[in-house]
């Protein structure tokens, strides 16, 4: 099936440093991807829907300028999180969905792994 | 506007026991609904999805959910759990008129614990 791998799956970093998650898919071209931010024991808060060759959609409360994406592929959506400060520590969870071809049922939203960011 | 309800945070079966999970759900067209499941420090991997049709679907690991329009319901059942199947699990929607920007909205997650 198909396979959305992020990386790094996580990265400790200084506060004030910024960090950039990469998510990407492998075997299908996916025109959206989601990013979603996961605190302990709760559940996924989509904070922005990545859109290939244009600007990302941001939820209500995220903050844009701290919270960068770019999807300059079809197959690569990126998260940079600017200046991190430790209350930016989280569990990132990108996510993409499959037009279809690749044997799944068309539309089906595959996640990654995860990447777990926490800032000293 | 949509919403998804888990209205159990913790549950706790037997080692082969049979196994419910409910979902509930607010929006006034027809929802396509989803289970998915996340072992900790992982990502999410869907376990069976509603679109349409015959309203008991069967997803994989066992695990099967009914759609119940008239009670805005999506349970999550098994028959018999196994240790593996300790896990979080939630219950998502998302808008008729499905495409490819469409957002799905989780709920708060329901976290099984299997009693040996």
């Amino acid at each position: 099936g198909a396979v959305v791998s992020q990386h790094p799956s996580w990265v400790i970093c200084k506060s004030g440093t910024s960090v950039k998650i990469e998510c990407r898919s492998l075997d299908f071209q996916a025109t959206t991807m989601f990013w979603y931010r996961q605190f302990p024991k709760q559940s996924l808060m989509l904070m922005a829907t990545s859109n290939e060759g244009s600007k990302a959609t941001y939820e209500q409360g995220v903050e844009k300028d701290k919270f960068l994406i770019n999807h300059a592929s079809l197959t690569l959506s990126t998260l940079t999180v600017t200046s991190a400060h430790p209350e930016d520590s989280s569990f990132y969870i990108c996510s993409a969905r499959d037009p279809g071809g690749s044997g799944s049922y068309p539309g089906e939203l595959f996640f990654g792994e995860g990447s777990r960011l926490t800032v000293l | 506007a949509q919403s998804v309800t888990q209205p159990d945070i913790h549950i706790t079966v037997s080692e082969g026991a049979s196994l419910e999970l409910r979902c509930n759900y607010s929006y006034g067209a027809t929802p396509y609904l989803f289970w998915y499941v996340q072992s900790p420090g992982q990502g999410l991997q869907l376990l069976l999805k509603y679109f349409s049709g015959d309203t008991l679907v069967q997803g994989i690991k066992g695990f099967e959910a009914e759609f119940k329009r008239s009670q805005s319901s999506f349970n999550l059942r098994k028959p018999s759990v196994h240790w593996s199947d300790a896990a979080e699990y939630f219950c998502a929607v998302t808008y008729t008129g499905y495409s490819s920007a469409s957002k799905i909205i989780f709920g708060s997650g329901t976290r099984l614990s299997i009693r040996p």
